[in-house]
């Protein structure tokens, strides 16, 4: 079945070490996004990318960086996580001229020790 | 700037009733879209729900079914008969197409009690 795959599911990381989390897709969307989801709160977007064309949100820390090497791919790189980076991190796809609806896949829980 | 907002933090509802879950939003936009999506516990988000903001009918999925209300920037969810498997949270989100991004509401937490 065509799917989002996020790996990995759960993540430990140290405060001030790098994390990457990636994300891999199916569907052969052409747009691709990163959320970050705090405990029963909104999906908050961190970046989209609409084929190559990076957008980043105004609030997004710098701390966060991301990287869409094909069309398949998207990652997520927090460079020095801190402990308030700790939550679930949510890839989705949607494709352009299509519904527009989002899927999703499982996310990555990061907890930063 | 779109703004999406769900006034009901938490609802419940007893096995086989009807519930609804409201959500308003604020635009300028003539073309949009907007949408339910459902998150159990621990789980994947999954969209319950479509609809197309030019479409005078309201979308229905089974025992799901919205009144969407274009003139008054309204847009509920109504389930029926709900079962235990509709314990979740759920999001109503707002897209247009001209930025690519969805607006999502603060989530609404339906619990069902057998």
């Amino acid at each position: 079945d065509a799917m989002v795959i996020q790996n990995p599911r759960y993540q430990v990381t140290q405060f001030g070490k790098p994390v990457t989390l990636s994300c891999s897709q199916t569907l052969n969307h052409n747009v691709m996004y990163w959320y970050q989801q705090k405990s029963s709160q909104a999906p908050k977007l961190l970046f989209h990318y609409y084929d190559k064309d990076f957008n980043n949100e105004a609030d997004t820390p710098d701390n966060f960086q991301s990287r869409r090497p094909n069309t398949s791919f998207c990652f997520l790189d927090i460079r020095s996580p801190g402990l308030g980076d700790a939550a679930m991190y949510l890839c989705a796809t949607t494709r352009f001229g299509g519904g527009y609806e989002q899927y999703f896949g499982p996310g990555t829980r990061l907890t930063v020790t | 700037a779109q703004t999406v907002t769900q006034s009901q933090p938490e609802m419940s509802v007893q096995e086989a009733e009807t519930v609804t879950l409201s959500c308003t939003y604020d635009t300028s936009e003539s073309d949009y879209y907007l949408f339910w999506y459902k998150q159990p516990p621990s789980r994947q988000m999954i969209l319950v729900i479509r609809q197309e903001a030019y479409k005078q009918q309201n979308a229905t999925e089974n025992r799901f079914s919205v009144n969407f209300q274009k003139a008054a920037k309204s847009f509920s969810l109504k389930i029926s008969d709900s079962q235990l498997g509709d314990a979740a949270m759920y999001f109503c989100a707002f897209f247009t197409s001209g930025t690519y991004k969805y607006i999502f509401g603060t989530g609404t937490r339906l619990k069902v009690l057998a």
